[in-house]
């Protein structure tokens, strides 16, 4: 059980263009859900948090135009990166929050994002 | 200073030794503890889920919390080639729906056969 998917797993993209990244909850449903940069051997740093059917709330620092998250329903959460530049290659890590349940967090396998 | 310390490593064992992680942190208002391993390119996985001071067993791994002294453990037992990874400690003030998680810069385990 408490399963996450992303899609893609990688992407390879040119500078200036826009990226979508899903993620899934495949088992349970997931009001709140989270979307985290990684960069090689450091940690995870929070992006935003993303609430089903409200806008998401992003953390200092981090440009809400660049990075669009919609939460259209309970299982599935999408980050776009918009004219995406090097800078923006990353590993790009979701994670769901099951309804009812408090602080756990199950996480996606990431999605490697590479600019060139 | 950061909320949450924990040591970068390597941390280098051998096979079927027990494997010592900790995490200290400096704010008195976190009460939720959790433990994630993440594999290399791999999303974390969680670990152990604790709340408040005390133990909490699960197989070969064991979770200590201690919030006088702000300081959590993980202990492995018996570790495996299939335990090297990056451990992370997360912590999180409030029990809610959707809470934020605060997260340690990760210990990276090496177990060697």
């Amino acid at each position: 059980g408490a399963v996450v998917s992303q899609h893609p797993s990688w992407v390879i993209c040119k500078s200036g263009t826009s990226v979508k990244i899903e993620c899934r909850s495949l088992d349970f449903q997931a009001t709140t859900m989270f979307w985290y940069r990684q960069f090689p051997k450091q940690s995870l740093m929070l992006m935003a948090t993303s609430n089903e059917g409200s806008k998401a709330t992003y953390e200092q620092g981090v440009e809400k135009d660049k990075f669009l998250i919609n939460h259209a329903s309970l299982t599935l959460s999408t980050l776009t990166v918009t004219s995406a530049h090097p800078e923006d290659s990353s590993f790009y890590i979701c994670s769901a929050s099951p309804t009812g349940s408090y602080n756990e967090q199950f996480f996606g396998p990431g999605t490697r994002l590479t600019v060139l | 200073q950061k909320e949450v310390e924990q040591d970068p490593g390597p941390l280098s064992v051998p096979e079927g030794a027990i494997v010592s992680l900790n995490c200290t942190y400096s704010n008195s208002a976190f009460q939720y503890f959790m433990w994630y391993r993440q594999y290399s390119r791999k999303g974390p996985e969680l670990l152990m889920y604790t709340y408040s001071s005390g133990n909490k067993e699960d197989g070969r791994f064991t979770a200590q919390v201690d919030k006088s002294s702000k300081y959590i453990s993980l202990f492995i037992r018996d570790s495996q080639p299939s335990d090297s990874a990056t451990y992370l400690c997360a912590m999180s003030r409030i029990k809610a729906a959707g809470n934020k998680l605060t997260f340690g810069g990760g210990t990276r385990v090496l177990v060697k056969p």
